[in-house]
């Protein structure tokens, strides 16, 4: 069984278009996180939830907006994609303390 | 500002040839040091998290240590399999959990 899966694995898109990632975990976590690995292999934290409570909102365009509908799920959504969105975007999950803090396999994104 | 710093960013080893990486960090006080190991097209795996300085963890042929101001992976007798990027993470106290990575250090391994 996967522990953070993440939904697509690759998604290939038009400037100017909305679109969506899903993340679910099977470990009984209460923190979520959406991590953003640029280019060079950079991986810097986005947003974080614990059960449902956003309380990591980094410096990103308010075209992103994560949703989480309960405590394992977490879902990315962005308007108006643009070229520079394009990366790969990771789910992550831990639980008490930080415990466990694992990463899903990553979502390609690429605009066009 | 928290920082992760990552040397070298890519070493290649003969098979057995032992080395280290060094993660040097700069945090305002420190939960805990992570690292891990990226295969290609995959995401982070999980190896090792040191809390305090002196502390020591050991997996197969990884040993991590952890000092005021860095923390190291020695790779004892590498083999092929590895080959991977190793990324170094902190936690600082009350950062709400999020980590802080360096920009990893690529490892290959030949035989």
């Amino acid at each position: 069984d996967t522990a953070v899966s993440q939904t697509p694995k690759y998604l290939v898109t038009q400037m100017g278009n909305d679109k969506s990632i899903k993340c679910e975990q099977n470990l009984g976590h209460d923190t979520m996180y959406w991590y953003k690995q640029d280019s060079k292999k950079f991986l810097k934290i986005m947003f974080s939830y614990n059960n449902k409570e956003l309380i990591i909102n980094e410096t990103v365009p308010n075209r992103f907006s994560p949703k989480s509908p309960d405590k394992a799920h977490l879902n990315l959504h962005i308007n108006s994609l643009e070229l520079g969105d394009s990366a790969v975007y990771f789910c992550a999950s831990s639980g008490e303390n930080a415990y466990g803090y694992t990463f899903g396999s990553g979502t390609r994104l690429t605009v066009v | 500002e928290d920082q992760v710093t990552q040397s070298p960013e890519a070493l290649r080893l003969q098979e057995g040839e032992s080395s280290s990486l060094n993660c040097s960090y700069t945090v305002s006080g420190l939960r805990g040091l992570f690292w891990y190991r990226q295969d290609p097209g995959k995401g982070p795996e999980f190896l090792f998290t040191l809390y305090s300085a002196g502390e020591e963890k050991e997996k197969e042929r990884l040993k991590a240590t952890l000092t005021k101001k860095e923390s190291f992976l020695h790779i004892t007798a590498p083999k092929p399999e590895d080959s991977a990027t190793y990324l170094c993470a902190v936690q600082a106290l009350g950062s709400s959990y999020k980590l802080i990575f360096g920009s990893g250090t690529r490892l290959l391994v030949r035989p």
